[in-house]
């Protein structure tokens, strides 16, 4: 069935450093690829999506670009912040309809002043 | 209000309690979820509803009964829980299960049974 792999962590940077979330997932046909965020005491957040290969999804300075020939996903940021910190999840919705989506176990990033 | 909410936020209750979790969307979605996320576990998958029905149960015990009156609301009753039960339910929504859409979710309800 279909899978995702990532790095769980935990991560702990400096604030500027530069960050990679690494995410590679297994599937058939061509999934949508997602970067969701949770911080401390919240729900997931959508943060960036890429719909097809080759797609680069960003917000609030996260990339992601869907890398078909190596079935990866992974998260960027060239300079993290304090407010960063939180656990970033990784995940994929099969592009047949009810197949539901399948999460990465989630890495958990903290940022120090 | 706008996206998914949920109440209560936080629960307390003791295992003989009854109680239930409301979820409501206001995104015009068709598809409900119930997650479980327990502290170093992935989240779990609990239950799907696809235009009010059901379409997975992804083998949750029957203390848990969920409900869905209409696209827009999800409940998650409770009963006779076991303190393993404290966790964040999360509920959430899509255009449609799978397909490529996307899920959106609410702030969640932390559960402590005691």
């Amino acid at each position: 069935g279909d899978s995702v792999t990532q790095m769980e962590g935990p991560v702990t940077l400096s604030e500027e450093a530069f960050l990679t979330i690494n995410c590679t997932y297994t599937a058939t046909g061509y999934p949508s690829l997602f970067w969701y965020v949770q911080y401390p005491g919240e729900g997931l957040q959508l943060l960036l999506k890429a719909t097809k290969a080759d797609d680069k999804g960003s917000n609030k300075g996260f990339e992601a670009t869907y890398r078909k020939e190596t079935t990866s996903f992974h998260l960027e940021k060239g300079s993290v912040q304090v407010s960063d910190s939180a656990v970033y999840f990784c995940a994929l919705s099969a592009s047949s309809y009810g197949q539901n989506f399948v999460f990465g176990p989630g890495t958990r990033l903290s940022v120090l002043p | 209000e706008t996206g998914v909410t949920q109440t209560p936020r936080h629960l307390v209750m003791g295992m003989t309690n009854k109680k239930s979790l409301k979820c409501e969307q206001h995104l015009g979605h068709n598809a409900m979820y119930w997650y479980k996320q327990s502290a170093k576990k992935p989240l779990e998958l609990m239950f799907v509803y696809n235009f009010k029905e059901q379409t997975e149960n992804n083998s949750v015990p029957s203390r848990f009964s969920p409900e869905c009156p209409n696209s827009s609301h999800l409940f998650l009753h409770l009963h006779t829980l076991q303190p393993e039960d404290s966790a964040l339910y999360l509920c959430a929504s899509s255009q449609g299960p799978g397909g490529g859409d996307t899920q959106y979710f609410g702030p969640g309800t932390r559960l402590t049974v005691l």
